[in-house]
């Protein structure tokens, strides 16, 4: 079945860019029906959504991270990205990738997410 | 951004109890609402999609209902395994948004 696995430094710090990969494997990215999103959790809170990619390259970014954010895919491996710029203790949360169904735009399989720290 | 308000925050229930959880959008989403459990340590699990359909491989003891701003979660009959925060989530609008969650404890 399709997987989803998140990667990338657990610790970045101050001002540097947190850079994580979502590896998909069972299924492709191209796959019609889905796209990608990111989602993060801070410690001990809730859920705040990201951004999205279709595999046309199409985005979408949460105004709420201004211009630093940067979701991009490669589908040649199967895999898409995040980039966000000049963090701060603020970003220290669990990212999550997850598949969006395009028919409800409700994320249906996530990845068991990976924790990064800004220290 | 559209405001999803989760109530109660916390609830105490015991295995066997029915349980509603209620989660209100501050506009109209029409029926554009997910349920997400979440177990500590572990990603999110959809349970719900467009408010009242159940996931593939979710218990039907899982129902959702609602529409408009105003949506539940019910458990008929809460199992062990329930015991975990539960989120809703409005896919109507970007960006997408969750309520605060619903954290389901053990009496």
């Amino acid at each position: 079945q399709v997987q989803l696995r998140e990667s990338g430094p657990g610790l970045v710090k101050p001002s540097q860019t947190l850079s994580l990969n979502c590896a998909v494997s069972g299924g492709s990215v191209n796959s019609g029906g889905y796209y990608w999103s990111w989602i993060r959790q801070r410690p001990g809170k809730g859920l705040d959504f990201l951004g999205y990619i279709y595999d046309t390259g199409t985005t979408y970014y949460n105004p709420s991270l201004k211009s630093r954010l940067t979701i991009s895919i490669d589908t040649s491996r199967n895999q898409f990205s995040l980039k966000l710029t000049s963090v701060t203790a603020a970003d220290t949360a669990v990212y999550y990738c997850a598949r969006v169904v395009h028919r409800g735009d409700y994320e249906d399989l996530w990845g068991q997410g990976t924790l990064v720290t800004v220290s | 951004d559209i405001q999803m308000t989760q109530s109660p925050s916390s609830l105490s229930a015991s295995v066997g109890d029915r349980v509603t959880i209620t989660c209100r959008a501050s506009q109209n989403i029409r029926n554009y609402l997910n349920w997400y459990q979440q177990k500590p340590g572990t990603a999110p699990q959809l349970l719900i999609f467009v408010a009242s359909s159940l996931q593939s491989g979710v218990p039907s003891r899982f129902s959702g209902s609602g529409s408009g701003t105003d949506f539940t979660l019910t458990i008929s009959s809460l199992q062990p395994d329930d015991f975990a925060t539960y989120y809703c989530q409005q896919s109507y609008s970007t960006p997408r948004t969750f309520g605060q969650g619903t954290k389901l404890e053990i009496k």
